[in-house]
Parts: C-alpha cells; sequence; structure tokens
C-alpha cells in the first residue's frame, strides 16, 4: 500500500524563482494538505483541498497556491520565493475532511532558496 | 501566547525509564489531540491521537487529555534508544483537517 508520495525530495531555487511541488496521497485518501516546517519548527499549516477545491488556509499570502487533481493528487507552487521559504514541505493526506481524521504525512520536499 | 506551547528540550532520561513529554493549548475549542514522532531529516509519524478527556494506551504509550486545564501529555513507558526523536503536539479545532502544532520536544533516551 503506497502512502504519500511527494516529489521532488530536494530543490535549490534562487530569490524571485518560482517552484511546484507535488504529491500524491495515500490510495484511499481524497484530501490533501500542506504544511511548511522551518528547521526547529513544528509543522505550519498552509491550505487543504477536498474535491479539487481550497477548504481551508492557514497564514500564507497569495504566493502560495496550489491545486487538487481529479485523482486526488496535489501541487503546491509558491511564486517570487524569497529566503525565508526555505524549509521543508510536506504534504499529508486523509480521507473526508472530519477534524478527527488521521493524516499520513509524505517524506517531504526540502527547499532551499538563495 | 502561542496556540500550542511544549518545552524545546532537550529532555533526557535514561533506558528504560518513563519519559514524559507535555502540551498546552490556548483554544477552548480544540476537540483533537495528536503526538507525532519526527525523526531527525524525516516527516511526522502518527504515535496516538486522543479525543475525550482521561488516558488512552497504547503499547508502552499513553496519552493523557484534560479540557479543563487545557493540557495534554505523553507518557513513554521503558523508554529505548530508538525512543530519541522529536514529539510534536498537535491540536485540531474541528471542522476540516487544520492541525496547529508544537515547536516540538527533543527526546534524548541515553543508555
Amino acid at each position: 500500500d503506497a502512502g504519500v508520495t511527494q516529489s521532488p525530495t530536494h530543490l535549490i531555487k534562487t530569490r524571485g524563482q518560482q517552484v511546484t511541488l507535488r504529491c500524491s496521497p495515500k490510495s484511499g485518501h481524497d484530501t490533501v494538505s500542506w504544511y511548511q516546517q522551518a528547521l526547529g519548527q513544528g509543522p505550519q499549516f498552509i491550505f487543504q483541498y477536498y474535491e479539487e477545491e481550497e477548504r481551508q488556509r492557514g497564514n500564507f499570502p497569495d504566493r502560495f497556491s496550489g491545486h487538487q487533481f481529479p485523482n486526488y493528487s496535489s501541487e503546491l507552487n509558491v511564486n517570487a520565493l524569497w529566503l525565508g521559504d526555505s524549509a521543508l514541505y510536506l504534504c499529508a493526506s486523509s480521507l473526508g475532511v472530519s477534524g478527527a481524521n488521521v493524516l499520513t504525512f509524505g517524506a517531504g520536499s526540502r527547499l532551499t532558496v538563495l | 501566547q502561542k496556540e500550542v506551547e511544549q518545552n524545546s528540550g532537550p529532555l533526557s532520561v535514561p533506558e528504560g525509564a518513563i519519559a514524559s513529554l507535555n502540551c498546552t493549548y490556548s483554544d477552548r475549542g480544540s476537540q483533537s489531540f495528536f503526538w507525532y514522532r519526527q525523526y531527525s531529516g524525516k516527516s511526522p509519524e502518527l504515535i496516538m491521537s486522543i479525543y475525550s478527556n482521561g488516558d488512552k494506551e497504547d503499547g508502552r504509550f499513553t496519552a493523557q487529555l484534560n479540557k479543563a486545564s487545557q493540557y495534554v501529555s505523553l507518557l513513554i513507558r521503558d523508554s529505548q534508544p530508538s525512543d530519541s526523536a522529536t514529539y510534536l503536539c498537535a491540536v485540531n479545532r474541528g471542522g476540516g483537517n487544520k492541525l496547529t502544532f508544537g515547536t516540538g520536544t527533543q527526546l534524548k533516551v541515553e543508555l
């Protein structure tokens, strides 16, 4: 049973560039959430997608956008990168949007902005 | 005041001892509570979930929730070196999957 898969695992960008990160949820899951984890911090919620729509959003600027496809996979896009965007980006999947749902996390995409 | 607060540690315990990890949260509307373990450079892995006041046991792990005191804890019995990791407390207010995490407590289990 495939878990949550993310790509790429590592990437380096320069300030001002744009990046796209990809996530395939665990088999049977239909909801995808994205989190940003800076070094030494806990993950911070970016947004959640369900039924191809953004359902919840954390305190992140509009430079952060996303998409969910009919097969439940998702993309996170970040425009106009700046140094502070350097972090581990985690995708988490679940079945449905109940607050009691357990999230399964992927291994993450580590973004370095120079 | 942070929404979810944890002592960053490190918390050092000898092998075989009980490790006690604590977490407080500020939102009284929080309904679901989770403990995740995160090894260095890896993704968070669910250890325990708890939804009602009291204790919940799973193997060597016990989660305790006190909503009146806005406090949740994790006890690890018979601590092993493989338990050395950062433990993240997370809460959910309900109505979606948004988790609010603490900064994590680093646990070191020493031989």
